[in-house]
């Protein structure tokens, strides 16, 4: 079946640092793919997605780019700030009516001052 | 616009019990998924709702059950609760919820519901 990979964490950076995290996935046909983020107490929050291949998401300084050929998603932000804190949940739809995402196991990061 | 608003926040149960669980979409909103949120497991899909009508299902036992009114408001059950069940519930809506290619799913802040 459908499955999302993600890199463990917990993920700690100083402030100012270069961030990426890992997302691959499996799945046939061509999926939509996203990243949500979720801060202490909260829900989730839709960061960035896209919906072809090659497509490029971005939002808030973060990107990640839609590569069918190495089936990766991976999320990168050129320099973290405090506020950055969170989970990071890699996530595929599947475009072929199941209605759900797919979720990875989240990705802790932690920023220091 | 408001958004996704699920209560209670925090139930406390006790084994053997069963429990409701609220979920409003956001206005205009037609649907309405479920997942559950452990640290183990992680987030795991329960089930979808587009008008009143569940169109897909995640594999989870039949103790878990769902419903949703005509105005898109949706409930869950889970009946018999288990320790496992231990968990964070959360509701998701979109409007259409035709896969997610062209329409994001909004997240509640969830139900923290602790079996004893």
């Amino acid at each position: 079946g459908n499955s999302v990979t993600q890199m463990e964490g917990p993920v700690t950076l100083s402030e100012e640092a270069f961030l990426t995290i890992n997302c691959t996935y499996t799945a046939t046909g061509y999926p939509s793919l996203f990243w949500y983020v979720q801060y202490p107490g909260e829900g989730l929050q839709l960061l960035l997605k896209a919906t072809k291949a090659d497509d490029k998401g971005s939002n808030k300084g973060f990107e990640a780019t839609y590569r069918k050929e190495t089936t990766s998603f991976h999320l990168e932000k050129g320099s973290v700030q405090v506020s950055d804190s969170a989970v990071y949940f890699c996530a595929l739809s599947e475009n072929s009516g199941t209605y759900k995402y797919i979720f990875g196991t989240g990705t802790r990061l932690k920023v220091l001052a | 616009k408001a958004g996704v608003t699920q209560t209670p926040r925090y139930l406390i149960k006790t084994r053997g019990q069963q429990v409701t669980l609220s979920c409003s979409p956001i206005s205009g909103h037609r649907s309405v998924s479920w997942y559950q949120q452990t640290p183990g497991q992680g987030l795991q899909f329960l089930f979808e709702y587009f008008s009143e009508t569940q169109r897909n299902k995640g594999n989870f036992p039949g103790r878990f059950s769902g419903r949703q009114f005509s105005n898109s408001r949706s409930e869950m059950n889970v009946s018999t609760l288990e320790l496992g069940d231990s968990a964070l519930y959360l509701c998701a809506s979109s409007l259409s919820g035709g896969g997610f290619r062209n329409t994001e799913a909004f997240f509640g802040q969830g139900t923290r519901l602790t079996v004893v």
